[in-house]
């Protein structure tokens, strides 16, 4: 175990419904992080936080809204997305959002939108 | 901007044998490289971190080379086992290592056959 643990682990939506997915790290870190990984593309960062401020974000679409309420819980709200946002949403955390620290991540939530 | 490519997409071997992953980057401006491992269902594990000033770093059967001024980095199993089936990804930390953003390639899948 890797102490990120990420639910629901498979989750099928239509197109207007709204969804959270949810992350929760157990290792005492500040940093977390979104990645999206779609059946042909590399894993894409989508968001970081840092003591619960977001640093990054990678251009995502606005139909995706991150929720950082403490350093060891983060949300990925979701509406309105498009068959082309089915893909495997992982989540990560690490000691600080510095690029020294190694990441840990968790087992992921599969995503369907029909 | 930064392109991580890893050849070859999938790789399948008898037990036994001694194999070689490589990655590539376009940007050597990194500030360190990691080999990760994916399970199904499982997310992703760091199998090893090399700094841009590092060379090689080992890990019980697995070494990972790295040279920074061509752009390559290679991962070197040894003996490989059954239990060594998963893609392996590469991915780079760009810059400065300001930020954990890492830049993915799209993995090599491997399967080691009994």
């Amino acid at each position: 175990e890797t102490g990120v643990t990420q639910t629901p682990r498979h989750l099928v939506m239509g197109m207007t419904n709204k969804k959270s997915l949810k992350c929760e790290q157990h290792l005492g870190h500040n940093a977390m992080y979104w990645y999206k990984q779609s059946a042909k593309k590399p894993l894409e960062l989508m968001f970081v936080y840092n003591f619960k401020e977001q640093t990054e974000n990678n251009s995502v679409p606005s139909r995706f809204s991150p929720e950082c309420p403490n350093s060891s819980h983060l949300f990925l709200h979701l509406h309105t997305l498009q068959p082309e946002d089915s893909a495997l949403y992982l989540c990560a955390s690490s000691r600080s959002d510095r690029g020294s620290e190694t990441q840990y991540f968790g087992p992921g939530t599969r995503l369907l939108v029909l | 901007k930064q392109e991580v490519t890893q050849i070859p997409a999938a790789l399948s071997v008898p037990e036994g044998e001694n194999l070689v992953l490589n990655c590539s980057f376009t940007d050597s401006a990194i500030y360190n490289l990691q080999w990760f491992r994916q399970d199904p269902g499982k997310g992703l594990t760091s199998l090893l971190l090399i700094q841009s000033s590092q060379r090689e770093q080992t890990s019980g059967r697995l070494n990972a080379s790295l040279d920074k001024s061509s752009g390559r980095s290679t991962l070197y199993i040894a003996a490989s086992q059954p239990g060594d089936s998963a893609t392996y990804l590469c991915a780079v930390t760009h810059g400065s290592g300001n930020t954990g953003k890492l830049i993915f390639g799209q993995g090599t899948t491997l399967q080691v056959k009994p």
